[in-house]
Order: structure tokens, then sequence, then C-alpha cells
């Protein structure tokens, strides 16, 4: 139990144009979901926090009219880069929280390269 | 403000032996969850262990176990037993407040398993 799934699992795109990104649980209601991103051999760092049906809260310094952010339902968020630019390249992991507990079930992360 | 810090880079461990990765962490509140996620080069989260701050006892799950100290802020990370297959990057986190649920990472640890 307690599955969740991303899609693109990689995707490449061209600078100037806009990527989407799925993150599913595909087992469990998910109250919240969070948006991580990562570069080669660092930590995690979040982005955002998504709660169903209300805006996305962002961390200081991350660009919310970039990253766009939607909670539609308990089993869907999904993040958009926007005009994409080759530093946006990076991998982009997902995190949801079943209402039950606090863990975080995570999902099997999105590599997006921007050329 | 809440921290985690990994201080160790990198790690070498001979097959079957024991290895202790370490993990220290500040925090003003009294109700937290420290969490040890394995990374391997996929990329995806892979959760090993969690360690509430009310637990009496140090968790275990199979070859981990956690060695909490709570007046030294450590939660060291300690596998049994090393595998070929532990070879990994190894997170600390910390659950920041009961609210939200948001997670903090520590810069990371990679463990490589030496045959």
């Amino acid at each position: 139990g307690a599955v969740v799934s991303q899609h693109p699992s990689r995707v490449i795109c061209k600078s100037g144009t806009s990527v989407k990104i799925e993150c599913r649980s595909l087992d469990f209601q998910a109250t919240t979901m969070f948006w991580y991103r990562q570069f080669p051999k660092q930590s995690l760092m979040l982005m955002a926090t998504s709660n169903e049906g209300s805006k996305a809260t962002y961390e200081q310094g991350v660009e919310k009219d970039k990253f766009l952010i939607n909670h539609a339902s308990l089993t869907l968020s999904t993040l958009t880069v926007t005009s994409a630019h080759p530093e946006d390249s990076s991998f982009y992991i997902c995190s949801a929280r079943p209402s039950w507990n606090y863990e975080q079930y995570f999902g099997p992360g999105t590599r997006l390269t921007v050329t | 403000a809440q921290k985690i810090t990994q201080t160790q880079p990198g790690m070498f461990v001979q097959e079957k032996e024991a290895v202790t990765l370490d993990c220290t962490y500040d925090t003003s509140d009294p109700s937290y969850g420290l969490f040890w996620y394995k990374q391997p080069s996929s990329g995806e989260m892979i959760f090993l262990i969690y360690q509430g701050s009310y637990d009496q006892q140090n968790a275990t799950e199979g070859r981990y176990s956690l060695n909490f100290q709570k007046a030294r802020k450590s939660a060291n990370l300690v596998i049994s037993a090393s595998q070929l297959g532990d070879s990994a990057m190894y997170f600390c986190a910390m659950r920041e407040g009961p609210e939200t649920g948001k997670l903090i990472f520590g810069q990371g640890t990679t463990l490589q398993v030496k045959p």
C-alpha cells in the first residue's frame, strides 16, 4: 500500500516551453502533497506544499509563477514548469501524506532536462 | 530554526560489517519525528526507519537501527551486516511540526560497500 506514482519519469523539453509533471497517490487519499527539487549529489529542497482544493504554499525563493502547482483532487497534484530554461534542469520528486499519519510517501521522481 | 546536519559526505564499509551514519538535529519543538531514507542511483526515496521524539526505545527495522540520543540531539543510523546493495545515498530528515508534516533533509551521506 501507499504507492505514489509520477509521470513522466524523464522529460526533455526545449527552452521556453512548459512541462507538466503529475504526482498521483494510487491507493490512498493524500491530504497534502509536497514537491521537491534535487540537484546531482545534493539534498532534497522543498519547493512547495499543496493541500487539496487550496493554493500551494511556496518556500522562500521559489518562484510561484514559474512553478505552478495544482492539487485538484485528493489523489493528484501537478507541477508545471513554465517557460523552462536550462537551469531548471533537475530531478523533481513529489511526496504524498495520507490523512492518517505524518509519513510521506515518495514518488519515483522525474528527471527534467531543458535544452 | 530547525536544522538537520549530516557531517559525513562519503563513507566506505566492508561487506558484512556494520556502519554508522551520523545525524544531528536542532529543534525547539518537543514533538518531532526523525526519518532515514535511502536513495539509490535510480533516484527513488526508500523509507528505512522512523523515530518519534517521545519514543522510549530506539527504533529497529531488520538490519537498520536508529541510535537515538535525545540529550545530544543525535539520531544515527546503524546498518548491520552491510550488503553490496546498501551502496546508496542516505538522508536523515526531521518532521517540522505537526501541522504540515514538512520534512527537513540533511545533506546526505554517500555509502559505498566494498566487496
